[in-house]
């Protein structure tokens, strides 16, 4: 079975701290990894993609396959950087996008 | 195009009602998901399409929910003889087909309480 694991439910950090989400996943396979943001009174959205290896605001993932693991990290947290955010791992071929989320960090960054 | 638009945004429902939620993904997206999300959880994947066959559907949906697409475009999520455990947020999603399938644009959602 498929599932994504978000130990932190809260995160609070100062800005300018580095701040790293955890994110661990179980899968029978191989699957693509990504990681969700949602801010306040905003729909979804696609932070970034473990296979593209970019970095979105700042932001990045590194997919650990020995650890199963992909947190999300950043060196210097910002207050615009205050929201929700949910790893999800995707299946591939015909199961692209069909995803699994795990349950979410609220991570707060205080002034 | 505004992006995936959800309709409507709450729906009140007494337990036993039928209610629908309708979904128009962006215009040229194959692919169309359902998720719920209660409250302090994820999106749960409920069911996608790929144009207007349904592809796949969660052991999570009993058979008083039923979805459909029709044409390849907009969808409904029908939930029969509402219970209180519906009660929940609905998203939809859409993306293009092949790699572009793992770039989903989320709806705002509809809210669902059922009293």
């Amino acid at each position: 079975a498929q599932r994504v694991t978000q130990p932190e439910k809260l995160l609070s950090v100062f800005k300018g701290a580095p701040v790293e989400l955890k994110c661990n996943y179980s899968y029978s396979g191989s699957p693509e990894l990504f990681w969700y943001v949602q801010y306040s009174r905003q729909r979804l959205q696609l932070l970034l993609r473990h296979i593209s290896r970019e970095s979105i605001k700042g932001f990045t993932a590194d997919l650990n396959k020995g650890e199963t693991s992909f947190h999300l990290k950043k060196p210097f947290a910002q207050e615009e950087d205050s929201a929700m955010y949910y790893c999800a791992l995707s299946g591939r071929g015909t199961n692209a996008g069909k995803s699994t989320f795990g349950d979410g960090t609220t991570l707060t960054v205080k002034p | 195009d505004t992006g995936v638009s959800q309709d409507p945004r709450h729906k009140i429902t007494k337990r036993g009602q039928n209610v629908t939620f309708r979904c128009d993904p962006i215009s040229e997206h194959n692919r169309l998901y359902w998720y719920r999300q209660t409250l302090g959880q994820g999106p749960e994947f409920l069911t996608y399409f790929q144009n207007e066959a349904q592809l796949e559907k969660s052991r999570l949906l009993s058979d008083r929910f039923s979805a459909e697409r029709p044409k390849g475009s907009f969808s409904t999520l029908e939930i029969q003889r509402t219970e209180q455990g519906d009660s929940a947020m609905y998203l939809c999603a859409s993306s293009r087909l092949g790699t572009g399938a793992y770039e989903q644009y989320f709806g705002p959602g509809t809210r669902l309480t059922v009293t």
